[in-house]
Order: C-alpha cells, then structure tokens, then sequence
C-alpha cells in the first residue's frame, strides 16, 4: 500500500530554473494538498485541490503553479526558482465526504521533497 | 495574531518523564485540535484529535482542550526515546474543515 508518492527526495536548482515536483496517491482521496516546512515555521499551506480539475490557492501561494487532472495526482510546478523555495515540500491527501463535516481532518502525507535553490 | 502558536522548543527530558505540548490558537469557534507527530525526515502522521473542550486518552499520550482560555495540550506520560519526534498542533479550516492549520511544531528529545 503505497499511499502517497513524491518525487523526486532531492534537488538543487540553479536561480531562474524551474521544475515540478510529482505527487500521487493511490487512495482515492478527493482533497489534495502541497505544504512547505521551513525550520520553525511549521507547514505553511500552498495549494490545495477538493477534487479533479479544482484547484486553490493557500497561505503561500507566489512562485508556484498546480494542475489536478486526475483524482491520482497533483503536481506543483516551480517557475522561475528563488532561494526563498529553499525548503521541505510535503504533499498530502486526505477524504472528505461533506462540506462542514470537519470530522475528516486526517492528513497522509508524502515524506517529503528537499529543493534546494542556489 | 497568528491563528495557532506553539513553543518551538526544542525540549529536551530523560526517559520516563511527563511531557506537556502545547499551543494557544485565536478564534474561539474551533472545535476540533489535533495532533500530529513528525519524525525526523518524515512526513507528519496524525497522532490524536480532539473535539471542543475536554481530555483524550490514547496509551501514554492525552489531549486536553481548555476553551475557555484558547489552550491546547498533548501530555506523554512514561515517555520514551521513541518518542522523539516534531509534535504540531493543528486545527482543521475550510468549508470541510480539511485545511489545516499547523503551529511551529515542538522538537522533543527523550534521552535513555
């Protein structure tokens, strides 16, 4: 059962490079999300995506992009790198049945993608 | 105002000791807490949750909620260096409550 999947663990960037990072799930959650995690700072939430084809903007959004054309996976894609995206990116996913039902708050998450942009 | 804090630490307590988390959050209409638990080079897994005021015991670990002063609190009795982790507090947001909002995260170390 391999849950959520992100790729790749690592990577340096060069300023002005982009990349995306990969993510999927095999657990037929309807929300996904990308967070980053800086030292201290918590996770500071991106993007997020209630279902296929939706998407949102979270605390963070500036300097990243996201699709969501399948239920599976929801890539964040990195225009333009900065030092600033020097950072742990995790993705999650979770199941939600109704809005207003907060009784589903559970989070799986990847372990993580370290991008480091010099 | 943030809308949920929490002492960095790092914290740092011998093996068997009781360890008390926690975190002070803003808005009086949040219901449900919980707490997630990060090892090192992992993502967070959900550790407990929490719905308005009151404690919750699961084995060693237990969430108290005290509302009336915005407070929230993950106790770890008899703790063990397994248990030296990140621990987050976080409170769900959204129309479905499934955005969460993290704290800092609390670096315990529980040394043999």
């Amino acid at each position: 059962n391999a849950g959520v999947t992100q790729t790749p663990k690592f990577r340096i960037l060069k300023i002005g490079q982009s990349m995306t990072l990969q993510c999927a799930q095999d657990m037929n959650h309807n929300y996904m999300y990308w967070y980053r995690q800086d030292p201290g700072m918590g996770l500071k939430l991106i993007y997020y995506s209630v279902g296929a084809g939706i998407t949102d903007k979270g605390e963070v959004p500036n300097g990243y992009n996201v699709s969501r054309s399948t239920t599976e996976d929801f890539p964040l894609r990195l225009e333009l790198a900065a030092p600033s995206q020097t950072s742990v990116y995790f993705c999650a996913s979770s199941y939600s049945r109704d809005p207003g039902d907060f009784n589903t708050g559970e989070l799986f998450f990847g372990e993580g993608s370290r991008l480091t942009v010099l | 105002q943030k809308e949920v804090e929490q002492d960095p630490g790092p914290l740092s307590v011998p093996e068997g000791a009781i360890v008390s988390l926690n975190c002070t959050y803003s808005n009086s209409a949040f219901q449900y807490f919980m707490w997630y638990r990060q090892y090192s080079r992992k993502g967070p897994e959900l550790l407990m949750y929490t719905y308005s005021s009151g404690n919750k015991e699961d084995g060693r670990f237990t969430a108290q909620v005290d509302k009336s002063s915005k407070y929230i609190s993950l106790f770890i009795r008899d703790s063990q260096p397994s248990d030296s982790a990140t621990y987050l507090c976080a409170i769900p947001r959204g129309t479905s409550g499934s955005r969460l909002t993290f704290g800092e995260g609390t670096q315990l170390t529980v040394n043999p």
